[in-house]
């Protein structure tokens, strides 16, 4: 069984300022850790992936996150937030050979303020 | 673009119809896997096809059901549409069952039942 938490729905900050998006994952096998980001009335865009080797992974936009496995953490971080990373983000695993489909979490709407 | 094509974009129909839901697939790609975004589910997992064959079930209801043809496109048909069934349902598709290839999401269908 697979699960995701992401703390806080609603994240506001300053442009410029960072970006910290939690996300924390429930596995019985090792995971495969995603972040997607859904534009209005857009389908979901994968902004990065984690499946296996080095921890920290970088994905498009500037963004970037860190697998702890001693933490159950896959935090997404953006150094400098822009006007157009306003969007949703969720945060999604799956994990298991012979099923790829993803358990989502219930999603962070990121602000940003001028 | 994600490559994955789903129509129609909206749909609108009465309590009690049926509609056909349809997805093709990124070109290459032989897994398919419907997902439905609701205000109080969130995002989750339907169902997943795999080169024709059905793979893996999620929350899918009794009286929803999916296909996928030979020529790797899939429909999802919703039958006896009740109200609570008003979502975004997205397809997204995926180079194979098992292996690290990421899932492409569509723009999704909006289902008004009114």
């Amino acid at each position: 069984a697979q699960s995701v938490t992401q703390l806080g729905s609603h994240v506001s900050v300053s442009e410029g300022a960072l970006v910290l998006l939690r996300c924390n994952y429930s596995s019985s096998v090792p995971p495969y850790l995603f972040w997607y980001v859904q534009y209005p009335n857009q389908g979901l865009q994968l902004l990065l992936k984690y499946t296996t080797g080095a921890t920290l992974v970088k994905g498009i936009n500037g963004f970037e996150a860190e697998f702890k496995k001693s933490e159950t953490s896959f935090h997404l971080t953006k150094p400098s937030a822009h006007m157009s990373d306003a969007a949703e983000y969720f945060c999604a695993v799956s994990g298991g050979t012979g099923r790829r489909a993803l358990t989502f979490g219930s999603g962070t709407r990121l602000q940003v303020q001028p | 673009d994600s490559g994955v094509t789903q129509t129609p974009k909206h749909l609108i129909t009465a309590t009690g119809q049926r509609v056909t839901l349809r997805c093709s697939p990124r070109s290459g790609d032989l897994s398919v896997y419907w997902y439905q975004q609701s205000l109080d589910q969130g995002l989750q997992f339907l169902i997943q096809y795999y080169n024709g064959e059905e793979r893996a079930k999620g929350n899918i209801l009794e009286r929803f059901s999916a296909q996928q043809f030979p020529d790797l496109h899939s429909e999802l048909n919703l039958s006896s549409l009740e109200l609570g069934d008003s979502a975004l349902y997205f397809c997204a598709s995926s180079g194979g069952v098992a292996g690290n290839t990421e899932a492409f999401f569509g723009q999704g269908t909006r289902l008004t039942v009114v």
